[in-house]
């Protein structure tokens, strides 16, 4: 079983709404939580960052971290073109590597 | 320009040839890693290396060779490429410190093995 998982499935939203992302794990020793955005043809950055339970705010971005459920979500409000992309959640552990999720493709539709 | 730098950006190679993609990051991180990207997978690790000369496996490293004789410097090579290898690449990078784990990563090596 991989150590963190998400479903790929696409996702095709319009312009505004609220975009629902999550990944559960299977470590309890997991500490450190990260969403990564990808744009097409580009190289994973860093979008949020947290290692506690609770939830996160920046802009329209909140991450949402559930250790007791090993669940971890990712929300993005009034949605907008320019979020299209793909999403991935990120567990780091050991030696500073991070084990990734498949990733989920958004495309906020104008 | 500071950063994490791959090359080439796109190399198609016949199977059974050897080829080395290049990554070089201008931060000094200790941490340096190599990830392939393939579509049902995701990103997977392939080789880690926690400082020069200091190298150890990921999930996925058969047919992967890595070297880090310099911290700034991180080539992976493949011994001899075989199609199953077709991937897109990423190099990172990243530093210990307060905890934090998050990885920089490069803008990528589109491979296709022919």
């Amino acid at each position: 079983q991989k150590e963190v998982e998400q479903d790929p499935g696409p996702l095709s939203v319009p312009e505004g709404a609220i975009v629902s992302l999550n990944c559960t794990y299977s470590n309890s020793a997991f500490q450190y939580f990260m969403w990564y955005r990808q744009y097409s043809r580009k190289g994973p950055e860093l979008l949020m960052y947290t290692y506690s339970s609770g939830n996160k705010e920046d802009g329209r971005f909140t991450a949402q971290v559930d250790k007791s459920s090993k669940y971890i979500s990712l929300f993005i409000r009034d949605s907008q073109p320019s979020d299209s992309a793909t999403y991935l959640c990120a567990i780091g552990y050991g030696n500073n590597r991070l084990a990734f999720g498949k990733g989920n493709q958004v495309v906020v539709i104008p | 320009d500071a950063g994490i730098t791959q090359s080439p950006r796109y190399k198609i190679t016949e199977t059974g040839r050897q080829v080395t993609l290049m990554c070089h990051q201008t931060w000094s991180h200790s941490y340096m890693f190599w990830y392939r990207q393939d579509l049902g997978h995701g990103l997977r690790l392939i080789y880690y290396s926690a400082a020069a000369d200091i190298t150890d496996k990921g999930e996925v490293p058969d047919g992967y060779v890595v070297s880090r004789s310099k911290t700034e410097n991180f080539p992976l090579t493949l011994e001899s490429a075989t199609r199953s290898q077709t991937s897109v690449y990423f190099c990172a990078s990243s530093e210990p410190g307060l905890g934090r784990t998050e990885a920089f990563f490069g803008q990528g090596t589109r491979l296709t093995v022919v």
